[in-house]
């Protein structure tokens, strides 16, 4: 949907170690968003881009960081994994304004 | 505080039958909502919205109704089918601020 690619689509990694997971876009819309859906939480969000290099904190932001260098690119970053932050994660673009979110396919996150 | 709350996790209909998911909201704020579907392993899709301007909204068999004074809306299928059955997630959002609160989701399930 909108031209989003999530990768990797599934990882499983360690405690303690960085994770770096990517959104691809290809309609050049201006906002993006990174979500993580957890059981009884829905979809929360950690951050979003109103802008290439123009990033803010969502409600689930700790442990969690952003880099958008160009349009079509949005990185996620946890620096040192925790289990925490096993979940489902999900990023969306939109061109702005009161305009519904396209999604990506999720990317399936394991920390042990 | 959840500021978005579907506090049904589940509901069963017969196909044919109307289904009807609900969402309530605390935030006054809120101006513009959304009603997204989705299936396992897939992100979600956007359904359909409303804007506080209005009190309903139709698009084939979904049609969304709000009450302001309530802040609460709801989402009817009518016929529901069982290609229907999915999590649905509703979300608020205000102008000016791009970013939407999603609900925990209602899991749909539509019998043959």
């Amino acid at each position: 949907d909108a031209g989003i690619t999530q990768s990797p689509r599934h990882k499983v990694t360690e405690t303690g170690t960085p994770v770096t997971l990517r959104c691809h876009q290809t309609e050049n819309h201006r906002y993006m968003y990174w979500y993580r859906q957890d059981p009884g939480h829905g979809l929360r969000l950690i951050h979003y881009s109103y802008g290439v290099k123009d990033t803010d904190k969502g409600e689930v932001s700790d442990g969690y960081s952003v880099s958008r260098s160009k349009t079509e690119d949005f990185l996620l970053t946890l620096e040192s994994a925790t289990s925490s932050q096993t979940s489902v994660y999900f990023c969306a673009t939109n061109v702005g304004g009161n305009q519904p979110q396209h999604f990506g396919d999720g990317t399936r996150l394991s920390i042990l | 505080d959840q500021q978005v709350k579907q506090n049904s996790p589940s509901l069963s209909v017969q196909e044919g039958r109307i289904s009807i998911l609900n969402c309530d909201y605390t935030n006054s704020m809120f101006d513009y909502f959304l009603w997204y579907k989705k299936y396992p392993a897939e992100g979600p899709t956007f359904l359909i919205s409303i804007s506080s301007i209005k009190d309903k909204n139709e698009d084939g068999r979904f049609t969304v109704f709000l009450n302001k004074s309530a802040k609460h809306l709801s989402l009817h299928i009518v016929p529901s089918q069982p290609g229907d059955s999915a999590v649905y997630f509703c979300a608020a959002g205000h102008s000016g601020t791009y970013k939407y609160i999603f609900g925990t989701g209602t899991r749909l399930k539509v019998l043959a």
